[in-house]
Protein backbone atom coordinates (compact mmCIF):
# COMPACT_ATOMS: atom_id res chain seq x y z
CA UNK A 1 0.00 0.00 0.00
CA UNK A 2 0.88 3.82 -0.46
CA UNK A 3 2.64 5.50 2.33
CA UNK A 4 2.07 9.03 4.27
CA UNK A 5 4.92 10.33 6.39
CA UNK A 6 4.67 12.90 8.88
CA UNK A 7 7.33 14.85 10.90
CA UNK A 8 8.00 15.77 13.14
CA UNK A 9 6.09 12.78 14.94
CA UNK A 10 5.60 14.63 18.18
CA UNK A 11 6.57 18.10 19.02
CA UNK A 12 6.20 20.44 22.35
CA UNK A 13 7.13 24.18 22.23
CA UNK A 14 6.30 27.09 24.04
CA UNK A 15 3.13 29.67 23.77
CA UNK A 16 3.92 32.58 21.00
CA UNK A 17 6.60 30.30 18.69
CA UNK A 18 5.49 28.70 15.31
CA UNK A 19 5.64 24.95 14.40
CA UNK A 20 5.94 23.63 11.18
CA UNK A 21 4.73 19.64 10.21
CA UNK A 22 5.21 18.18 7.27
CA UNK A 23 3.26 15.68 5.24
CA UNK A 24 4.66 13.56 2.81
CA UNK A 25 3.68 10.88 0.09
CA UNK A 26 6.56 8.54 -0.04
CA UNK A 27 5.78 6.43 -3.44
CA UNK A 28 2.90 7.96 -4.54
CA UNK A 29 2.43 11.78 -6.05
CA UNK A 30 -0.64 13.84 -4.37
CA UNK A 31 -2.14 16.69 -5.96
CA UNK A 32 -4.24 16.84 -2.97
CA UNK A 33 -3.63 16.41 0.73
CA UNK A 34 -6.10 16.91 4.09
CA UNK A 35 -5.16 17.90 7.21
CA UNK A 36 -6.83 16.79 10.44
CA UNK A 37 -7.12 17.63 13.64
CA UNK A 38 -8.07 15.00 16.86
CA UNK A 39 -8.97 16.00 20.39
CA UNK A 40 -8.27 13.13 22.72
CA UNK A 41 -11.29 10.61 22.65
CA UNK A 42 -12.89 12.50 19.91
CA UNK A 43 -12.58 11.94 15.76
CA UNK A 44 -10.84 13.79 13.03
CA UNK A 45 -11.98 16.92 12.23
CA UNK A 46 -11.25 18.09 8.60
CA UNK A 47 -9.46 21.27 8.90
CA UNK A 48 -8.01 22.17 5.28
CA UNK A 49 -7.62 20.69 1.99
CA UNK A 50 -3.93 21.61 0.45
CA UNK A 51 -3.92 21.78 -3.21
CA UNK A 52 -0.44 21.54 -5.15
CA UNK A 53 0.40 25.09 -6.49
CA UNK A 54 -2.53 26.51 -5.31
CA UNK A 55 -4.44 27.94 -1.98
CA UNK A 56 -5.76 25.33 0.29
CA UNK A 57 -9.23 25.56 0.88
CA UNK A 58 -10.39 25.90 4.54
CA UNK A 59 -13.34 24.42 5.95
CA UNK A 60 -15.38 27.04 7.90
CA UNK A 61 -14.11 27.90 11.20
CA UNK A 62 -10.35 27.12 11.06
CA UNK A 63 -8.49 30.38 10.63
CA UNK A 64 -6.15 30.54 7.56
CA UNK A 65 -3.74 32.96 9.24
CA UNK A 66 -3.16 30.66 12.08
CA UNK A 67 -2.58 27.16 10.26
CA UNK A 68 -0.85 28.13 7.41
CA UNK A 69 -1.04 25.51 4.81
CA UNK A 70 2.17 25.56 1.65
CA UNK A 71 1.92 22.20 -0.96
CA UNK A 72 5.17 23.37 -2.46
CA UNK A 73 5.69 19.58 -4.42
CA UNK A 74 3.45 16.77 -5.25
CA UNK A 75 4.88 14.97 -2.15
CA UNK A 76 5.15 17.48 0.59
CA UNK A 77 2.24 19.58 2.52
CA UNK A 78 3.28 21.69 5.49
CA UNK A 79 1.23 22.93 8.23
CA UNK A 80 2.87 25.76 9.92
CA UNK A 81 0.75 26.38 13.68
CA UNK A 82 1.55 30.36 14.48
CA UNK A 83 1.72 31.92 17.11
CA UNK A 84 0.79 28.97 19.09
CA UNK A 85 -1.30 28.56 22.00
CA UNK A 86 -2.25 25.83 24.74
CA UNK A 87 -5.23 25.52 23.03
CA UNK A 88 -3.93 24.56 19.49
CA UNK A 89 -2.27 21.26 21.52
CA UNK A 90 -3.88 18.15 19.69
CA UNK A 91 -2.87 15.67 17.29
CA UNK A 92 -2.76 16.96 13.94
CA UNK A 93 -3.09 13.92 11.11
CA UNK A 94 -2.43 14.54 6.90
CA UNK A 95 -3.92 12.05 4.33
CA UNK A 96 -3.72 11.76 0.58
CA UNK A 97 -5.50 10.03 -1.91
CA UNK A 98 -3.65 8.26 -4.24
CA UNK A 99 -4.84 8.65 -7.95
CA UNK A 100 -7.32 11.03 -9.43
CA UNK A 101 -10.76 10.01 -8.78
CA UNK A 102 -13.13 10.37 -5.61
CA UNK A 103 -12.98 7.06 -5.29
CA UNK A 104 -9.55 6.80 -4.07
CA UNK A 105 -8.48 5.34 -1.07
CA UNK A 106 -7.14 7.85 1.35
CA UNK A 107 -3.98 6.91 2.80
CA UNK A 108 -3.20 8.24 6.56
CA UNK A 109 0.01 9.88 8.08
CA UNK A 110 1.01 8.72 11.44
CA UNK A 111 0.25 11.90 13.53
CA UNK A 112 2.07 14.70 14.68
CA UNK A 113 1.40 15.13 18.59
CA UNK A 114 1.39 19.04 19.01
CA UNK A 115 1.92 20.11 22.94
CA UNK A 116 1.57 24.18 23.50
CA UNK A 117 3.14 25.24 27.22
CA UNK B 1 -24.60 17.97 5.48
CA UNK B 2 -23.40 14.53 5.83
CA UNK B 3 -22.98 12.79 9.48
CA UNK B 4 -21.30 9.54 10.69
CA UNK B 5 -22.37 8.31 14.33
CA UNK B 6 -21.27 5.56 16.01
CA UNK B 7 -23.44 4.42 19.18
CA UNK B 8 -20.87 2.60 20.88
CA UNK B 9 -17.63 4.75 22.44
CA UNK B 10 -16.17 1.49 23.66
CA UNK B 11 -16.63 -2.30 23.34
CA UNK B 12 -14.93 -4.54 25.06
CA UNK B 13 -15.12 -8.48 23.97
CA UNK B 14 -13.17 -11.65 24.76
CA UNK B 15 -10.64 -12.61 22.28
CA UNK B 16 -12.08 -15.57 19.89
CA UNK B 17 -16.16 -13.91 20.18
CA UNK B 18 -17.80 -12.42 17.41
CA UNK B 19 -17.48 -8.77 16.71
CA UNK B 20 -19.88 -5.99 15.32
CA UNK B 21 -18.84 -2.26 15.46
CA UNK B 22 -22.34 -0.28 14.76
CA UNK B 23 -22.47 2.85 12.36
CA UNK B 24 -25.25 4.75 10.97
CA UNK B 25 -24.92 7.99 8.81
CA UNK B 26 -27.35 10.85 7.55
CA UNK B 27 -26.32 11.99 3.59
CA UNK B 28 -28.39 12.92 1.11
CA UNK B 29 -27.73 10.00 -1.40
CA UNK B 30 -25.74 6.56 -0.78
CA UNK B 31 -22.46 7.98 0.32
CA UNK B 32 -19.16 6.16 -0.30
CA UNK B 33 -18.23 4.09 2.91
CA UNK B 34 -15.51 3.69 4.99
CA UNK B 35 -13.89 1.65 7.96
CA UNK B 36 -10.98 2.66 9.36
CA UNK B 37 -8.77 1.53 12.32
CA UNK B 38 -6.38 3.35 14.59
CA UNK B 39 -3.41 1.70 16.20
CA UNK B 40 -1.16 4.11 18.81
CA UNK B 41 1.70 5.49 16.94
CA UNK B 42 0.58 4.26 13.19
CA UNK B 43 -1.64 6.27 10.90
CA UNK B 44 -5.30 5.13 9.89
CA UNK B 45 -5.20 2.23 8.16
CA UNK B 46 -8.35 1.46 6.05
CA UNK B 47 -10.25 -2.19 6.76
CA UNK B 48 -12.93 -1.99 3.84
CA UNK B 49 -14.76 0.26 1.71
CA UNK B 50 -18.08 0.92 -0.10
CA UNK B 51 -19.16 2.06 -3.33
CA UNK B 52 -21.44 0.68 -4.93
CA UNK B 53 -22.63 -3.52 -5.83
CA UNK B 54 -23.00 -6.28 -3.74
CA UNK B 55 -23.82 -4.44 -0.13
CA UNK B 56 -21.55 -7.54 1.58
CA UNK B 57 -17.86 -5.84 1.64
CA UNK B 58 -15.21 -8.00 2.64
CA UNK B 59 -11.92 -6.37 4.48
CA UNK B 60 -8.46 -6.94 5.84
CA UNK B 61 -7.95 -8.27 8.45
CA UNK B 62 -10.74 -11.08 8.71
CA UNK B 63 -13.14 -8.15 8.57
CA UNK B 64 -16.76 -7.41 6.99
CA UNK B 65 -19.28 -4.36 6.77
CA UNK B 66 -22.70 -5.15 5.47
CA UNK B 67 -24.57 -1.58 3.95
CA UNK B 68 -28.43 -1.76 4.48
CA UNK B 69 -29.64 1.27 2.92
CA UNK B 70 -33.45 1.02 4.59
CA UNK B 71 -31.21 1.60 7.46
CA UNK B 72 -28.55 3.89 6.80
CA UNK B 73 -26.33 1.44 8.50
CA UNK B 74 -22.74 0.17 8.01
CA UNK B 75 -21.66 -1.62 10.67
CA UNK B 76 -18.38 -3.53 10.78
CA UNK B 77 -18.09 -7.13 11.97
CA UNK B 78 -16.18 -10.32 12.38
CA UNK B 79 -16.19 -13.65 13.43
CA UNK B 80 -13.40 -14.01 15.70
CA UNK B 81 -11.75 -11.70 17.16
CA UNK B 82 -7.80 -11.53 17.84
CA UNK B 83 -6.07 -10.10 20.72
CA UNK B 84 -4.15 -7.50 17.66
CA UNK B 85 -7.57 -6.14 16.87
CA UNK B 86 -7.54 -3.93 19.86
CA UNK B 87 -7.90 -0.91 18.58
CA UNK B 88 -9.78 2.65 17.83
CA UNK B 89 -12.20 2.25 14.81
CA UNK B 90 -13.92 5.29 12.73
CA UNK B 91 -16.71 4.88 10.44
CA UNK B 92 -16.53 7.74 7.61
CA UNK B 93 -18.54 8.66 4.85
CA UNK B 94 -17.48 10.61 1.76
CA UNK B 95 -19.17 12.25 -0.78
CA UNK B 96 -20.43 10.64 -4.16
CA UNK B 97 -21.28 13.98 -6.40
CA UNK B 98 -18.75 15.61 -8.62
CA UNK B 99 -16.30 18.20 -7.39
CA UNK B 100 -17.21 16.48 -3.51
CA UNK B 101 -13.41 15.70 -3.65
CA UNK B 102 -12.36 13.21 -1.26
CA UNK B 103 -13.15 14.91 1.81
CA UNK B 104 -14.21 12.83 4.87
CA UNK B 105 -16.52 12.99 7.53
CA UNK B 106 -15.97 10.81 10.82
CA UNK B 107 -17.88 9.15 13.39
CA UNK B 108 -16.16 9.94 16.67
CA UNK B 109 -14.74 6.70 16.71
CA UNK B 110 -15.21 2.91 18.91
CA UNK B 111 -12.28 2.01 20.88
CA UNK B 112 -12.04 -1.71 21.31
CA UNK B 113 -10.80 -3.84 23.90
CA UNK B 114 -9.81 -7.33 23.66
CA UNK B 115 -10.06 -9.69 27.05
CA UNK B 116 -7.59 -12.35 27.07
Amino acid sequence: GAVVSQHPSWVICKSGTSVKIECRSLDFQATTMFWYRQFPKQSLMLMATSNEGSKATYEQGVEKDKFLINHASLTLSTLTVTSAHPEDSSFYICSAPKGGESTDTQYFGPGTRLTVL
Amino acid sequence: AQSVTQPDIHITVSEGASLELRCNYSYGATPYLFWYVQSPGQGLQLLLKYFSGDTLVQGIKGFEAEFKRSQSSFNLRKPSVHWSDAAEYFCAVGPTFTGGGNKLTFGTGTQLKVEL
